[in-house]
């Protein structure tokens, strides 16, 4: 079974730009999360899509946007980049677990590394 | 918000003796809690998890504890491995999927 993939992996871009990541997960996963992770601040929530909803929100600003699709397939944007969202980001797969509520074990991508110039 | 510390950001332990990780929470809501494991240039990897009504949970050389009143979680890694030498990271989970974690613990086994 082919794990959680995230393109691209490396990206460089220039403040006031735009990004799109992309994800896919597991086949069979329909959560998917999203995180972004710098030096000493951990993994930061993002948001969590789930059947093409957005279920669960991080405190980020309105800059940072998702989407998920019907193959359960899903993007995050961020507009007007800023210095301070170069980042790595991670995207992360979940499961329905037996009672019918999605699983709490994530299987994460191996990130997006967002450099912005 | 910081609902999940993790205070120590490194730790050292020589192979064969006991790791201990701890994290702190603030959120008496969450309803899981877990640890991952990342190597450099992957994602993190799931460990062990442990329910909120639990106080301990076994797998392994693996083991986590949950002292509820204290708000306090901690995985104990006997005996330790060279191969466990990674970052280690606690999170909480609340409202169904949304997690908070920790900063990560740097996990040093030296041979």
């Amino acid at each position: 079974k082919a794990g959680v993939t995230q393109t691209p992996r490396y990206l460089i871009k220039t403040r006031g730009q735009q990004v799109t990541l992309s994800c896919s997960p597991i086949s069979g996963h329909r959560s998917v999360s999203w995180y972004q992770q710098t030096p000493g601040q951990g993994l930061q929530f993002l948001f969590e899509y789930f059947s093409e909803t957005q279920r669960n929100k991080g405190n980020f600003p309105g800059r940072f946007s998702g989407r998920q699709f019907s193959n359960s397939r899903s993007e995050m944007n961020v507009s007007t980049l800023e210095l301070g969202d170069s980042a790595l980001y991670l995207c992360a797969s979940s499961k329905m677990g037996p009672s019918g509520t999605t699983s709490y074990e994530q299987y994460f991508g191996p990130g997006t590394r967002l450099t912005v110039t | 918000d910081q609902q999940v510390k993790q205070n120590s950001p490194s730790l050292s332990v020589q192979e064969g003796r006991i790791s201990i990780l701890n994290c702190d929470y603030t959120n008496s809501m969450f309803d899981y809690f877990l640890w991952y494991k990342k190597y450099p240039a992957e994602g993190p990897t799931f460990l062990i998890s442990i329910s909120s009504i639990k106080d301990k949970n076994e797998d392994g050389r693996f083991t986590v504890f949950l002292n509820k009143s204290a708000k306090h979680l901690s995985l104990h890694i006997v005996p330790s491995q060279p191969g466990d030498s990674a970052v280690y990271f606690c999170a909480a989970r609340i409202n169904f999927n949304k997690f908070y974690f920790g900063s990560g613990t740097k996990l040093n086994v030296k041979p």
